[in-house]
């Protein structure tokens, strides 16, 4: 099981984008996929993406399409969230989390609150 | 509005069992066996509790258990205890373009 460690809680304003890490401290991505998902205050979880590192080959959320990349450098094993064009609506939990067969996401990141205001 | 369907809530004295369910489609829970639960304390991350429908990972209770009929999965949780109480999310694969849904969310309390 890979342990995940995640970048910090960031504040930005609307229009902006926003970059999140997720670096596996304890082993490597191996033959996991890397998924993202994300709650918003009170919510439930929004599956948001997910990338094989090895193949580097990524999947997207169809109402994030056009606004989310992820990406993922196999050298350190991190991989990365970006979300552009922010919205309020964006302000969220952010989390990454490690995946055989996309929904058995057994190793999970801390979590990365992203704050979108003005 | 979710694509899963889950009970926003449901509630269970010390010891009892209980069952949550999530009601999908013929195009997610109905077929793929590749359904999962997670159980959420609050200001924490998920845990993953069931995957694959019925398995459970090492060091999960097993007081947890999963199943699935058709289009719906549900999770049981024998000999209710305090520490149960969270939330409860259920997750399956689509296939694309949608690859992977979760549901709403229920709420445990352990009376």
């Amino acid at each position: 099981q890979v342990q995940l460690v995640q970048s910090g809680a960031e504040m930005k304003k609307p229009g902006s984008s926003v970059k999140v890490s997720c670096k596996a401290s304890r082993g490597t991505f191996s033959s996991y996929g890397v998924t993202w998902v994300r709650q918003a205050p009170g919510q439930g979880l929004e599956w948001m993406g997910r990338i094989n590192p090895m193949l580097g080959i990524a999947n997207y959320a169809q109402n994030l399409q056009g606004r989310v990349t992820i990406t993922a450098d196999k050298s350190t094993s991190t991989a990365y969230m970006e979300l552009g064009s922010l919205k309020p609506d964006d302000t969220a939990v952010y989390y990454c989390a490690g995946d055989l067969q996309w929904q058995d996401l057994d190793s999970w990141g801390q979590g990365t609150l992203v704050t979108v205001s003005s | 509005q979710s694509a899963l369907t889950q009970p926003a809530s449901v509630s269970g004295s010390p010891g009892q069992s209980l069952t949550i369910s999530c009601t999908g489609t013929s195009s997610d829970v109905g077929n793929y066996n590749l359904v999962s639960w997670f159980q959420q304390h609050p200001g924490k991350a998920p845990k993953l509790m069931i995957y694959e429908v019925t398995k459970r990972p090492s060091g999960v209770s097993n007081r947890f258990s999963g199943s699935k009929s058709d289009n719906t999965a549900s999770l049981t949780i024998s000999g209710l205890q305090a520490e149960d109480q969270a939330d409860y999310f259920c997750c399956s694969y689509t296939g694309s373009p949608t690859f992977v849904v979760f549901g709403g969310g229920t709420k445990l309390t352990v009376l």
